[in-house]
């Protein structure tokens, strides 16, 4: 079945480590996106590619950093640059522009 | 600026109801308008997009209606089930914005 697989669905990490969220798709989309979800508040854009190799800024960039090596995979680091990283962060695709998006299931992050 | 408002932030009603959730936003020029569900701790699932250039979108039970002139839409449930709880959020990119600006959602109880 065609979709969006995320992991790990859960992962703590001590204050001053990165960790590595990941995102694969197999709906042969080009576009792929980053949201951070936190409670009571909109779902907030930290990075979008529109196609391998290339990839934007969203609102919420700073601490953030991506890759988009292949058409696949579009992993999200989360960096000790971000002050406040405890929060459920989506992955989504599409097939060009927005569009129907499409999500995977969320990873949970917890900063002890 | 941009923006995307959902009222009110939690609505519980009786199962068998029909019950209409809304959603407003700043500035008509929309490219497209979507409304997804979301479960506790899941990912997001698309259930209607309307064009900017479409009034109406039905799926089942549900039908999404725009008006972008009053820069509003609104999502009617019919003969509302306990499957139905769930949070509803609305997206809405813009023609100026590739990015789609998001509702913090309603929060729907269906008490049995």
């Amino acid at each position: 079945d065609g979709g969006i697989t995320q992991s790990p669905k859960y992962l703590f990490r001590k204050e001053g480590q990165n960790v590595t969220l990941s995102c694969e798709q197999n709906l042969n989309h080009d576009a792929m996106y980053w949201y951070r979800q936190d409670p009571g508040q909109g779902l907030r854009l930290i990075y979008y590619s529109q196609i391998v190799n290339d990839f934007q800024k969203g609102d919420i960039a700073e601490g953030y950093s991506v890759s988009r090596e292949k058409k696949e995979s579009f992993p999200l680091t989360v960096t000790s640059a971000q002050k406040n990283p405890t929060a459920f962060y989506l992955c989504a695709s599409s097939i060009n522009r927005p569009g129907e998006l499409f999500f995977g299931e969320g990873s949970r992050l917890t900063v002890l | 600026k941009q923006e995307v408002t959902q009222i009110p932030a939690a609505l519980s009603v009786p199962e068998g109801e029909n019950l209409v959730l809304n959603c407003s936003f700043t500035d008509s020029a929309i490219y497209n308008l979507q409304w997804f569900r979301q479960d506790p701790g899941k990912g997001l699932t698309s259930l209607l997009l309307i064009q900017s250039s479409q009034r109406e979108q039905t799926s089942g039970r549900l039908n999404a209606s725009l008006d972008k002139s009053s820069g509003r839409s609104t999502l009617y449930i019919a003969a509302s089930q306990p499957g139905d709880s769930a949070t509803y959020l609305c997206a809405v990119e813009w023609d100026s914005n590739y990015q789609l600006i998001w509702g913090a959602g309603t929060k729907l109880i269906i008490k049995p």
